[in-house]
């Protein structure tokens, strides 16, 4: 079992949709969990990160983290083809150590 | 504007020709991480450093890859011989190691071994 898990994908939306992107992780010890998009040959950036369970709100983005289902996951409102990238799941590994695990990726198609 | 800086950009050799690949973390980071990205395997995690420390470098080849920082400013990653199945884009990342723990990343090394 991978540690940090992701559906590949693609996931396609049409404009003005709501995506919604799923991760799961194998360590219960996890604490931070992190979300990056990576566009086509271009390095990964960070969006937001979460480390409370709940959902936390950052503009048309919404992380939420549920511990006791080891499950992580990032919606984002109002999609626009430019949030055609891949989104990389990230997880800090056992023990807080900062070793920042990540997932493979979901491709997120947005049609106008 | 504060980010992390990595060379060579890009970087065509031969097979068993050595390699080395630089990153200037973010003044003042002091965690780094060297990750290796493919289309099969994604992002996998080389090694990291802490305060120029390595703390974990059990994902990387020992016998021809090694991970240095020497000093704050700078870390490399050799490769010694380089081998076909090395291609690939190197990403060197930095974060404060402290608080959330996010990790800020470089533009990557695109390598190529022919």
């Amino acid at each position: 079992q991978k540690e940090v898990e992701q559906n590949s994908g693609p996931l396609s939306v049409p404009e003005g949709a709501i995506a919604s992107l799923n991760c799961t992780y194998s360590d219960r010890g996890s604490q931070s969990f992190f979300w990056y998009r990576q566009y086509s040959g271009k390095s990964p950036e960070l969006i937001m990160f979460i480390y409370s369970n709940g959902d936390k709100e950052d503009g048309r983005f919404t992380a939420q983290l549920n511990k006791a289902s080891q499950y992580v996951s990032l919606l984002i409102r109002d999609s626009q083809p430019s949030d055609s990238a891949t989104y990389l799941c990230a997880v800090n590994g056992a023990g807080n150590t900062g070793k920042l695990i990540f997932g493979q990726g979901t491709t997120l198609q947005v049609k106008p | 504007d504060a980010r992390v800086t990595q060379t060579p950009r890009d970087k065509v050799t031969e097979m068993g020709q050595e390699v080395t690949m630089r990153c200037q973390p973010i003044l003042g980071h002091n965690t780094v991480f060297w990750y290796r990205q493919t289309m099969m395997q994604g992002l996998e995690l080389l090694a990291y450093f802490r305060n120029r420390a390595p703390l974990d470098d059990s994902g990387m080849p020992k016998d021809r890859f090694s991970a240095e920082m020497p000093d704050a400013t700078l870390a490399t990653l050799k490769i010694q011989p380089s081998e076909p199945r090395d291609s690939a884009v190197y990403f060197c990342a930095s974060g404060l190691g402290q608080g959330a723990f996010e990790a800020f990343f470089g533009q990557g090394t695109r390598l190529t071994v022919v």
